[in-house]
């Protein structure tokens, strides 16, 4: 069965503190994976689409790696204003929907 | 801005009183997604317009429905609401198959008494 997880569930930070958030995933065939930002009570916004394995984008203090089995996003040096829900997904080559995970939900503390 | 809107922002409604929640689009966008996603969970595709053609999850309560009447506007009505169909509603929109970036609206949260 096609699968998304990510973790940790929630991650508290200091600010100034990096870390990384994971996501594995079990598809069959890859078509895209995308990383979302959510606030609370908002919806999704677009980060990072990755397409291949070795992959990475960047965007202020976020950078996103891909594997085979999973993707990472790093975040360096993080501020209180990067306190938000991590969504990843991914996009399937058959039935060509995406599968989101749960989240990891990011807070960082002054 | 172009983007996504959805009304109300805020909905109550009794358990089993019918609901409809609305989408609107300025970006011209072919398909558009309504997902319902509850607390700390990921979000669940509903179903999908391609233009008018519609698309429904296998695992999507009969309760649920949705309307298109033109590329700009999209609804979702819930016949019947339950306690269980108390969620974030999110309305996403993309150019095509094959450009899988979605631009999600604000969404339209659901509370069920």
């Amino acid at each position: 069965e096609d699968q998304v997880t990510q973790s940790p569930e929630a991650l508290r930070l200091q600010e100034g503190e990096s870390s990384s958030l994971n996501c594995s995933y079990t598809v069959s065939g890859l078509r895209g994976l995308f990383w979302y930002r959510q606030d609370p009570g908002k919806g999704p916004e677009f980060l990072f689409t990755l397409y291949s394995a070795g992959e990475e984008k960047e965007k202020e203090r976020l950078k996103a790696t891909l594997t085979k089995k999973e993707s990472f996003l790093h975040i360096t040096a993080p501020k209180p204003e990067d306190s938000a829900t991590y969504l990843c997904a991914v996009h399937q080559n058959t039935g060509g929907k995406l599968i989101f995970g749960q989240g990891t939900e990011l807070s960082v503390k002054p | 801005d172009a983007m996504v809107i959805q009304n109300p922002r805020y909905q109550v409604t009794q358990f089993g009183k019918p609901v409809t929640l609305s989408c609107s689009q300025t970006l011209n966008h072919n398909v558009m997604y309504w997902y319902q996603q509850k607390s700390s969970q990921a979000p669940k595709l509903l179903f999908h317009y391609y233009d008018k053609d519609f698309n429904n999850e296998a695992d999507t309560p009969d309760n649920f429905q949705s309307r298109r009447p033109n590329t700009s506007f999209c609804f979702l009505d819930i016949r019947s609401p339950g306690l269980g169909d108390a969620a974030m509603y999110l309305c996403a929109t993309s150019r095509g198959q094959g450009h899988n970036v979605l631009t999600f609206g604000a969404g339209s949260r659901l509370t069920v008494l």
